[in-house]
């Protein structure tokens, strides 16, 4: 079965800091991969996704980047901190080509930057 | 600009009632609208719709959607406190590997 990491779970940053959130697949080869965040009290924003080994669409303009190192690897990464960027991250990965039309998350990564 | 949009944001209801949710959207290229359940922090699958007019059923939950008018709505008969949750609505875009969320709606039910 298919399983999906996410480290680390919590994490508090200064204004400035870099940044570097992790996110493994087990079970499945060639997935989709999504990097979400959460606002408190709002809905998930698209960040980037990725289909394959270093293709990576980024959604909105930010201070943030994503990278696919390895084909159920996925990384988002910061290299200076802002307090805008603190929220809950989601990683979550899907079959090529959405046919189920289902995603599946990872346990998320709260980000606070102080 | 693909946008989906959930009301009401919050809803408090009493264990028993019927809860209605609601998702409409304005996208380019429809493909499939799914929600989900989001307790404590993964998001988990409920249902996922692509043709109208036709109810998904599972247990106390129930979902249909209307795509002349862009909409679909989340039914919970019955509510029980393990309800409480955000619920969130997500619709997927024709030739393009993503979902577009709304913002959730955040279901209290107080016993």
């Amino acid at each position: 079965s298919q399983t999906i990491h996410q480290w680390p779970a919590t994490l508090v940053q200064p204004v400035g800091s870099p940044l570097s959130l992790e996110c493994t697949v087990e079970g499945t080869s060639n997935p989709n991969l999504y990097w979400y965040r959460q606002a408190a009290g709002r809905g998930l924003q698209l960040l980037f996704y990725s289909v394959g080994i270093g293709q990576i669409s980024s959604e909105v303009p930010q201070n943030l980047s994503a990278s696919r190192p390895q084909d159920r690897q996925f990384i988002l990464s910061s290299k200076k901190l802002l307090l805008s960027d603190s929220g809950f991250y989601l990683c979550a990965w899907s079959a090529v080509g959405l046919n189920t039309g289902e995603l599946f998350f990872g346990e998320g990564s709260r980000l606070t930057v102080l | 600009e693909d946008k989906v949009v959930q009301s009401p944001l919050s809803l408090v209801v009493h264990e028993g009632d019927t809860v209605t949710l609601n998702c409409s959207y304005e996208v380019t290229n429809f493909r499939s609208l799914l929600w989900y359940k989001q307790e404590k922090k993964a998001p988990t699958f409920l249902f996922m719709l692509t043709s109208s007019g036709i109810e998904k059923k599972s247990g106390r939950l129930s979902s249909i959607l209307d795509k002349k008018e862009l909409f679909s709505i989340l039914n919970i008969t019955a509510t029980q406190t393990g309800d409480s949750a955000i619920y969130l609505c997500a619709v997927g875009i024709q030739g393009a590997q993503k979902l577009v969320f709304g913002q959730g709606t955040r279901l209290t039910i107080n016993p």
